[in-house]
């Protein structure tokens, strides 16, 4: 099993409120990333981070923000979550320099905003 | 044009049967391949890593046509547990970023 968490797991929040969804992995995984998913559709990159100090926007476009301040955390943050925020966010991290870029996600958290 | 299609499914077939995912990327530049497992509402685990030369794992076996960009899954004998969607992902090699498909649900029915 893969040491990466996510909390909260499901989170129903009303429009305009700040939200912060954390993540993080214990296995010392230099990248880590952040995905969207719609139900029945393909993951999308939004975020990722190369390490510490390192941040980059993904291939989706997303209001959301993150930062790296430590390697083994990678927070995600929405300043005013709106319904069109409603999905499921997934992050993920793999070791640098892998030939196969591997990815171990995390449980997932799913984020409802009414 | 996505950067990585795959059969739409679903498939729904017996225990015992043995059932085929097909899967083409549209960027000739890729270099890694995998096929990844989704369970309902969880998180995606890697299945196995697809090599130039095929694989096999136990009754899966992965094959890559580079020619043709396509990706295929064969499972044999199939499981109840067997039971999810399957991901088709694709990368460049060292690259950031993963190109996942929509996946392909396969039920096991006793």
């Amino acid at each position: 099993e893969a040491d990466i968490y996510q909390t909260p797991r499901y989170l129903v929040i009303g429009t305009g409120k700040k939200i912060t969804l954390e993540c993080s992995q214990t296995m010392g995984h230099d990248k880590m990333y952040w995905y969207q998913q719609d139900p029945g559709m393909e993951l999308h990159l939004i975020h990722y981070s190369y390490g510490v100090n390192s941040t980059e926007k993904g291939d989706l476009s997303s209001e959301s923000t993150v930062s790296r301040i430590r390697t083994e955390h990678f927070p995600l943050t929405l300043e005013s979550a709106r319904p069109s925020h409603t999905s499921q966010y997934l992050c993920a991290s793999s070791e640098w320099g892998q030939v196969y870029n591997e990815q171990f996600f995390g449980p997932g958290t799913r984020l409802t905003v009414l | 044009r996505k950067e990585v299609e795959q059969d739409p499914g679903p498939f729904n077939v017996p225990e015992g049967a043995t059932v085929a995912f097909n899967c083409t990327y549209s960027n000739s530049a890729s270099q890694s391949f995998f096929w990844y497992r989704q369970d309902c509402r969880k998180e995606p685990k890697l299945l196995m890593s697809v090599y130039s030369s095929g694989n096999e794992d136990g009754r899966f076996t992965a094959q890559l046509n580079r020619a043709s960009q396509y990706i295929s899954l064969l499972i044999r004998d199939s499981k109840l547990s067997d039971s999810a969607t399957y991901l088709c992902v694709v990368s460049q090699t060292g690259a950031n970023n993963l190109f996942f498909g929509t996946g392909t649900r396969l039920t096991v029915i006793p």
